[in-house]
């Protein structure tokens, strides 16, 4: 089975710090991608990639970078964290529109 | 671009009884669509998805799905709940052709299972 592995399952942080959450998928996907999720909301497409080094904006990227030098890792980044960016982020990645993604278990960020 | 609708933000029903979620979708075209579960602190797990051919859907999990197009609907059943199918169900639309497969998501439905 295809593994998609977030490095932090919660994590806590200060206003105005750098913040970076880590993705990596272990089946040589080409597309992956950065959701959050906010109660009421689903989840809002923030920035996916379809290539190493590409990298595309979803419906949401204001406050957030990405980063994709390797094709197995895709990360978040937040310049500068604000209250309003607590939330569950997850990582997905898919092969193929056939397949379905692959859903990491998810970040609980909490921005104090 | 293309919407998804989850009319039902909570669901509760009774552990045996039937369970139906509504989607609806806005689409120009015929989407692929799937729907997702999340159980408390996981990931999302794909429990069905339909691309084209029969409009009924089977699952994982004993959930199917029946694609309408004149409805813009694609409604999950499933005949009998158990309280292990307490979670949160997404429904999720996708353009054909898509650059980069991207889906978009409905608001999610939480569903409550009584014993």
């Amino acid at each position: 089975d295809v593994k998609v592995t977030q490095s932090s399952r919660y994590l806590v942080k200060r206003t105005g710090e750098k913040v970076f959450l880590e993705c990596v998928q272990d089946m040589d996907h080409e597309n992956m991608f950065w959701y959050r999720q906010d109660p009421g909301l689903g989840l809002r497409l923030i920035y996916f990639s379809y290539d190493v080094k590409m990298k595309e904006k979803g419906d949401i990227p204001e406050g957030y970078s990405v980063s994709r030098e390797k094709k197995e890792r895709f990360s978040l980044i937040l310049e500068s964290a604000s209250t309003n960016q607590t939330s569950m982020y997850l990582c997905a990645s898919i092969s193929d529109r056939v397949s379905g993604y692959t859903f990491g278990s998810g970040t609980r960020l909490t921005v104090v | 671009a293309q919407s998804v609708t989850q009319p039902d933000i909570h669901i509760t029903v009774s552990e045996g009884a039937s369970l139906e979620l509504r989607c609806n979708y806005s689409y120009g075209a015929t989407p692929y669509l799937f729907w997702y579960v999340q159980s408390p602190g996981q990931g999302l797990q794909l429990l069905l998805k339909y691309f084209s051919g029969d409009t009924l859907v089977q699952g994982i999990k004993g959930f199917e799905a029946e694609f309408k197009r004149s409805q813009s609907s694609f409604n999950l059943r499933k005949p009998s709940v158990h309280w292990s199918d307490a979670a949160e169900y997404f429904c999720a639309v996708g353009a054909r052709p898509a650059a980069g497969n991207k889906l978009t998501f409905g608001g999610g439905t939480r569903v409550l299972v009584k014993p």
